[in-house]
């Protein structure tokens, strides 16, 4: 069974500009959820996303956006890129919202994005 | 108050101790609690959740809640160099899932 697949692995982007990644779920797994990873902050929640509607935000600015495909592949996008937006950012799915029982969260290896 | 809150850490143990790692969470709503393993480089992934107050145990690790006091932890018996990485701790609350920051553990030889 594929794992959860992420894509661009690296990039790297100057200021002002802007960024999409993409993740493909697990087979089966309906809901994605996006983190991002900084040594200082560690990992903090962006959104979920669940049957095309985002469920959950986090607590990020408006720069960061993201939707759901009929086909459950999700994409995040990040405009006006800024120095601190530098991070992993890492995409996670489950068979459904809520986290109990055998809906636990399984990330992909991320996406690691410099800005320059 | 940070939501989820683990010991800044790192912590170092010999080869075949114990180690243990403590969490604390904010939200007494919470319903589920997990812990992650993360090897630098690598992208986290689960080790035990928890459910219920007690004792769960798998292999090596056990996991223990405490809503009354609203902390979990996890121990790690014989621990091994192969475990050392970063354990982050995670909480859910209203369907979200928050994690702490991550307490780094090395296991020394």
């Amino acid at each position: 069974k594929a794992g959860v697949t992420q894509t661009p692995r690296y990039l790297i982007k100057t200021r002002g500009q802007q960024v999409t990644l993409s993740c493909s779920p697990i087979s089966g797994h309906r809901s994605v959820s996006w983190y991002q990873q900084t040594p200082g902050q560690g990992l903090q929640f962006l959104f979920e996303y669940f049957s095309e509607t985002q469920r959950n935000k986090g607590n990020f600015p408006g720069r960061f956006s993201g939707r759901q495909f009929s086909n459950s592949r999700s994409e995040m996008n990040v405009s006006t890129l800024e120095l601190g937006d530098s991070a992993l950012y890492l995409c996670a799915s489950s068979l459904a919202t809520g986290f109990s029982g055998a809906n636990v969260l399984t990330f992909g290896a991320g996406s690691r994005l410099t800005v320059l | 108050q940070k939501e989820v809150e683990q010991n800044s850490g790192p912590l170092s143990v010999p080869e075949g101790a114990i180690a243990s790692l403590n969490c604390t969470y904010s939200d007494r709503g919470s319903q589920s609690f997990f812990w992650y393993r993360q090897y630098s480089g690598k992208s986290p992934e689960l080790i035990m959740s928890i459910y219920s107050n007690g004792d769960k145990e798998d292999g090596r690790f056990t996991a223990q809640l405490n809503k009354a006091s609203q902390y979990v932890s996890l121990l790690i018996r014989d621990s091994q160099p192969s475990d050392s990485a970063t354990y982050l701790c995670a909480v859910n609350a209203n369907s979200k899932l928050t994690f702490g920051k991550g307490i780094t553990l090395s296991v020394r030889p």
